[in-house]
């Protein structure tokens, strides 16, 4: 098993660009969630999906977009890209909800917009 | 409201104990995570905790008191590989983690 993977590990953005996180994770877990790491700062939560067809919005929505068409991916879209959107973003999955007390990582996404 | 609280950087001897302390304040708290980070990694699970004592695996331990929103990780036999940044994280519901900022461990020879 390969786990949760995600693609691009770092990646340069202009300002306005728009681009894709992708993320996949081959444990057929229903949960997925996309969160943004900033220095000094605990993870924010960007986005999530309970299972595939079913997303909602985080602490932290605003600039992004996501969808789950297939439960093995959950790509993360942003859109016009800003300085603020510069951070370490992290893919992670879990078979039911937190209350399972599980909670599977990717490597990170390290975006910089300039 | 909902908070984390844990130091920001500590230092310890290789070998010896170490206790990283979490306090917490989360509406409906169910549960409290620790991970560890290393430096351009991704978080790894340490422990869940969802009922008060204290829990064992190896050479970490986590400990919480749900009356005082109190949780702490303990690190016996410090190696240098333990020398990362250790995230607490608590949740009430069942998809949002409420994060600390982490704690960085220096763990010196």
């Amino acid at each position: 098993n390969a786990g949760v993977t995600q693609t691009p590990k770092f990646r340069i953005l202009k300002i306005g660009q728009s681009m894709t996180l992708q993320c996949a994770q081959d444990m057929n877990h229903n949960y997925m969630y996309w969160y943004r790491q900033d220095p000094g700062m605990g993870l924010k939560l960007i986005y999530y999906s309970v299972g595939a067809g079913i997303t909602d919005k985080g602490e932290v929505p605003n600039g992004y977009n996501v969808s789950r068409s297939t439960t093995e991916d959950f790509p993360l879209r942003l859109e016009l890209a800003a300085p603020s959107q510069t951070s370490v973003y992290f893919c992670a999955s879990s078979e039911g909800g937190l209350n399972t007390g599980e909670l599977f990582f990717g490597e990170g996404s390290r975006l910089t917009v300039l | 409201g909902q908070n984390i609280d844990q130091p920001t950087e500590m230092t310890a001897t290789e070998g010896a104990i170490v206790q990283i302390n979490c306090t917490y304040q989360t509406s409906g708290f169910y549960g409290l995570f620790w991970f560890q980070q290393h430096a351009g990694e991704a978080p790894t699970f340490l422990s869940y905790n969802v009922l008060d004592g204290l829990e064992e695996k190896g050479r970490f331990s986590s400990f919480l008191s749900r009356s005082k929103g109190y949780s702490y990780l303990l690190l016996k036999e410090l190696q240098m590989k333990d020398s990362a940044s250790y995230l607490c994280a608590s949740h009430g519901s069942n998809y949002q983690l409420i994060w600390g900022a982490g704690t960085k461990l220096i763990i010196k020879p």
